[in-house]
């Protein structure tokens, strides 16, 4: 089976544009995450999807990010006028879930974005 | 809350061992580690769960003090491809949610030399 997907692999915005990021988890997982890491840095938690909803938004850094889910599948993450703090590799993770059950979590590829 | 990696950084030769080490302020349900290589994704080593149970690959160990909220890697007989940075991802739910959020630490930076 297929790993996690996400595209673009990179993208080149000018500060002020919105950008959309897209990320397919693995078939079958019901939990998908957002992180966001910074050159050389850690991952920092955006935001949680059980099922279609987003029980935790608590990382998103501000109202400029938005993230929704269909399907159970497919994630968008949305950066409204971007600034260039927003620069970052934007990864997503998905895993499978059960209640009380902690299970490793499987990364896509990123999306490197450079805002300009 | 975010976990707290020691050392920050550490260089190998073929065939040494290394340990890598995660604090955490909070009791924690479990830890997980990933190791990330230049450019490339995290990969899942392991997890260690509240109670003992551990989930991973053959050729790491890995313990975790849940007294002391803090577990350690076990790297033996270190190969080139271990070399990437290695992250702690603890899993500690507030209010008795659980959906395994991770907070990662800040990375250790394994290099393997020849």
């Amino acid at each position: 089976g297929a790993g996690v997907s996400q595209s673009p692999s990179n993208k080149v915005t000018e500060k002020g544009k919105d950008v959309e990021l897209r990320c397919d988890p693995i078939s079958g997982h019901t939990a998908l995450y957002w992180y966001r890491q910074r050159l050389g840095q850690g991952l920092e938690f955006l935001i949680y999807f059980q099922g279609n909803s987003a029980p935790d938004k608590s990382g998103l850094p501000s109202d400029r990010f938005s993230a929704e889910r269909t399907g159970e599948s497919v994630s968008t993450l949305t950066i409204q006028r971007t600034q260039q703090e927003d620069s970052a590799v934007y990864l997503c993770a998905s895993s499978l879930m059960s209640a009380g059950v902690s299970y490793e979590q499987y990364f896509g590829p990123g999306t490197r974005l450079t805002v300009t | 809350q975010q976990p707290v990696q020691s050392p920050q950084a550490v260089i190998l030769r073929e065939g040494e061992d290394a340990v890598i080490n995660c604090s955490s302020s909070k009791a924690l349900y479990s830890v997980h580690w990933y190791r990330q290589k230049h450019g490339e994704a995290p990969v899942f080593l392991m997890i260690l769960l509240k109670g003992g149970e551990q989930k991973g690959h053959e050729k790491i160990s890995a313990s975790f003090n849940e007294k002391k909220q803090q577990s350690s890697l076990y790297l033996t007989a270190s190969q080139l491809s271990y070399s990437g940075t290695y992250f702690c991802g603890t899993d500690w739910r507030a209010g008795g949610t659980s959906y395994g959020k991770l907070t990662f630490g800040q990375g250790t930076i394994l290099t393997v030399h020849p």
